[in-house]
């Protein structure tokens, strides 16, 4: 089925170090998403890509950088980690299934020690 | 300013009861809103949506919900709960304005056998 495809599944990184959050969609929509899910602080939105070649911060954007590679594929990069980052990340896409919704990936389960 | 509020964070409910997990919001222009559904160590699932029509929605594995514009609600609900319908929650809004979704904060729903 088509839907939003995140890879890694799970990463622990040590402070300073940087990462990569890779996301793909093939639902061929224009828009995508980052979210970060903390407890107690529902899904927060750190950037967004309203299309190919276009990119806003959201609500927690500090710390973090993104690439609109292609329509298909937005990725999220951590140049120095911090342990405040420490997170679930979903990247989210609408897709007509889901009502014009989201069609949430996954998640990435990042630990910063 | 768009927000959505869910004022529990913890639901119980025995099982075989009705249940209700409540959301509010608010937003400039038309509210479409959408319940989602989130399994443990899972991403966010689509369960139903309301963009117009008729104030009472259903949605997957029997839920329904219901618009209300006055007290700017959108209560989920199920007649009879399950232990399998154990997960976290999200309500969230987008105006018929704009792209981007605003989460609530997500509320914990225990059924209990």
């Amino acid at each position: 089925n088509a839907g939003v495809t995140q890879t890694p599944k799970f990463q622990v990184l040590k402070t300073g170090q940087s990462m990569t959050l890779q996301c793909a969609q093939d639902m061929n929509h224009n828009s995508m998403y980052w979210y970060r899910q903390d407890p107690g602080m529902g899904l927060r939105l750190i950037y967004y890509s309203a299309s190919e070649g276009t990119t806003d911060k959201g609500e927690v954007p500090n710390g973090y950088n993104v690439s609109r590679l292609n329509k298909r594929e937005f990725s999220l990069r951590l140049e120095s980690a911090a342990p405040s980052q420490t997170s679930v990340y979903f990247c989210a896409s609408p897709s007509p299934w889901a009502g014009y919704g989201y069609t949430f990936g996954s998640g990435t389960r990042l630990t910063v020690v | 300013a768009q927000s959505v509020a869910q004022p529990e964070d913890q639901v119980n409910v025995a099982e075989g009861n009705p249940l209700t997990v409540k959301c509010t919001y608010s937003v400039s222009g038309n509210p479409y809103l959408f319940w989602y559904v989130q399994y443990p160590n899972r991403g966010l699932q689509f369960l139903l949506k309301y963009i117009t029509g008729d104030n009472l929605v259903k949605g997957s594995y029997g839920f329904e919900a219901e618009f209300n514009k006055s007290q700017t609600s959108f209560h989920l609900k199920k007649p009879s709960a399950l232990v399998s319908d154990s997960a976290l929650y999200f309500c969230a809004v987008r105006s018929n304005t704009g792209n981007q979704f605003y989460f609530g904060t997500g509320t914990s729903l225990t059924v209990i056998p």
